[in-house]
């Protein structure tokens, strides 16, 4: 599969921000999708981004540069529940998906 | 509710076993998935079907086998041939939206460990 890089792990504390960070090959590029996973669980879909700029949902938003090959996740007000994996992943011109490692999320009280 | 069941939840294999991991959907989804997680890896794809009574391999099906009888269904199959088949399993469904746009729904996996 293609390249995704994501941080391996953050920490933050309740109430604050953190922005998980997604680089990817630009070749192919068909759209970007974002999942949370909480341990043992099935991943759920968060966010997709196929066109440049910044798609909110609540609390959550996720923002794509295609001639950067760059996406990031932004979690405001964390909640402990937000303790998770979140998981970056591309489509690359066909019905698949390629995912990166995951970034482990850990928020602290 | 619609959704995906996987199972079982645990599943043990012994050396030279075959065994079979369960997915069902009734998400009237044309598309299904299997993927395999590692610690510290990223889901990776081993089969993939966009209609029944088709199937493609992923990035390692080796060891593996799938069939696609109905469009509910899409049972996996480790084989012996699969040397290191430890691991958590996610079966994934989606529509067929133009352009693979539409997002993929997974079960709860199937937690697959060696005797």
């Amino acid at each position: 599969g293609q390249n995704i890089d994501q941080p391996t792990e953050m920490t933050a504390t309740e109430g604050a921000i953190v922005q998980i960070n997604c680089t990817y090959q630009t070749s192919g590029f068909n759209g970007l999708f974002w999942y949370q996973q909480h341990a043992g669980e099935a991943p759920t879909f968060l966010s997709y981004n196929v066109l440049d700029g910044l798609e909110e949902k609540g609390r959550f938003s996720s923002f794509l540069s295609r001639s950067k090959g760059y996406s990031y996740l932004l979690l405001k007000e964390l909640q402990m529940k937000d303790s998770a994996s979140y998981l970056c992943a591309v489509n690359f011109n066909d019905y698949k998906l390629s995912f990166g490692a995951g970034t482990t999320v850990t928020v602290r009280a | 509710d619609g959704g995906i069941t996987q199972s079982p939840k645990y599943l043990f294999r012994k050396e030279g076993q075959n065994v079979t991991l369960s997915c069902e959907q009734n998400l009237n989804h044309d598309a299904m998935y299997w993927y395999r997680q590692d610690p510290g890896q990223g889901l990776r794809l081993i089969y993939y079907s966009q209609i029944v009574n088709d199937f493609q391999k992923g990035d390692i099906a080796e060891g593996y086998s799938v069939s696609r009888e109905k469009k509910e269904s899409f049972p996996l199959t480790v084989t012996s041939a699969q040397k290191n088949p430890t691991a958590f399993y996610l079966c994934a469904s989606s529509p067929r939206g133009s352009e693979g746009n539409q997002p993929q729904h997974f079960g709860d996996g199937t937690r697959l460990s060696i005797l």
